[in-house]
């Protein structure tokens, strides 16, 4: 089976940059996906690694490196309107299902 | 917007009734997805649709049944609500089809809870 985890939370000051990680154990998958999601909303996606490597959309960036069963999330010149939760999610070979992970609360600071 | 939307946005119920959540869809994809949503568990797939008339289980269906009689309908059933089942609910759908990018669009969500 897949499961994924992630930091709870993570903390920082507007315009700096904070990497939200995501490890996972599994026994194959497609790709690795990012959501953000804000309280009371619903999550959206924000990117997706099908290979290995960074992918770049604007201020996010996400990588992903099968070897080492990792990826992450960058978000840079934080703003105060990143401050959300994030989840990583991955497709599983075996069952076809997306699994996401339990999430990471970002706080921005002024 | 991926022209989703569910009903209720909001629910209060008693054990053992029965609930039905709505989601409808403008747009004519062919998947679509009913998840749960709880602190420190992120989102948890319910069941699934592939097309009229097909569906299938996700990790969490027990106690869950569904229905898609319209491409643009998926309905998510609690026979007989329990307090476990108090949760925001989320119907997503995937445009691209189900082996592509993963990318999954969101309704607003229903939050049910069960006294």
């Amino acid at each position: 089976g897949q499961s994924l985890e992630q930091p709870s939370e993570v903390t920082a000051v507007e315009g700096a940059i904070v990497q939200i990680n995501c490890t996972y154990q599994t026994s194959g998958f497609y790709g690795l996906s990012w959501y953000q999601q804000h309280d009371g909303g619903a999550p959206t996606f924000l990117s997706y690694n099908a290979l290995d490597g960074l992918e770049e959309t604007g201020r996010f960036s996400s990588f992903l490196s099968r070897s080492d069963s990792y990826g992450y999330l960058l978000l840079q010149e934080l703003q105060m309107k990143d401050s959300a939760s994030y989840f990583c999610a991955v497709r599983d070979q075996n069952t076809d299902k997306l699994i996401f992970g339990t999430g990471t609360r970002l706080q921005v600071f002024p | 917007d991926a022209g989703i939307t569910q009903s209720p946005r909001h629910k209060v119920t008693e054990t053992g009734t029965p609930v039905t959540l709505r989601c409808h869809q403008t747009e004519n994809h062919r998947y679509m997805y009913w998840y749960r949503q709880d602190p420190g568990h992120g989102l948890r797939l319910i069941h699934y649709s592939y097309g009229v008339k097909d569906t299938d289980k996700g990790e969490v269906s027990d106690g869950y049944s569904v229905s898609r009689s319209k491409t643009e309908d998926f309905l998510l059933t609690l026979e007989s609500a329990t307090s476990s089942q108090t949760s925001v609910y989320f119907c997503a759908i995937n445009p691209q089809g189900w082996t592509s990018t993963d990318t999954q669009y969101f309704g607003p969500g229903t939050r049910l809870t069960v006294l």
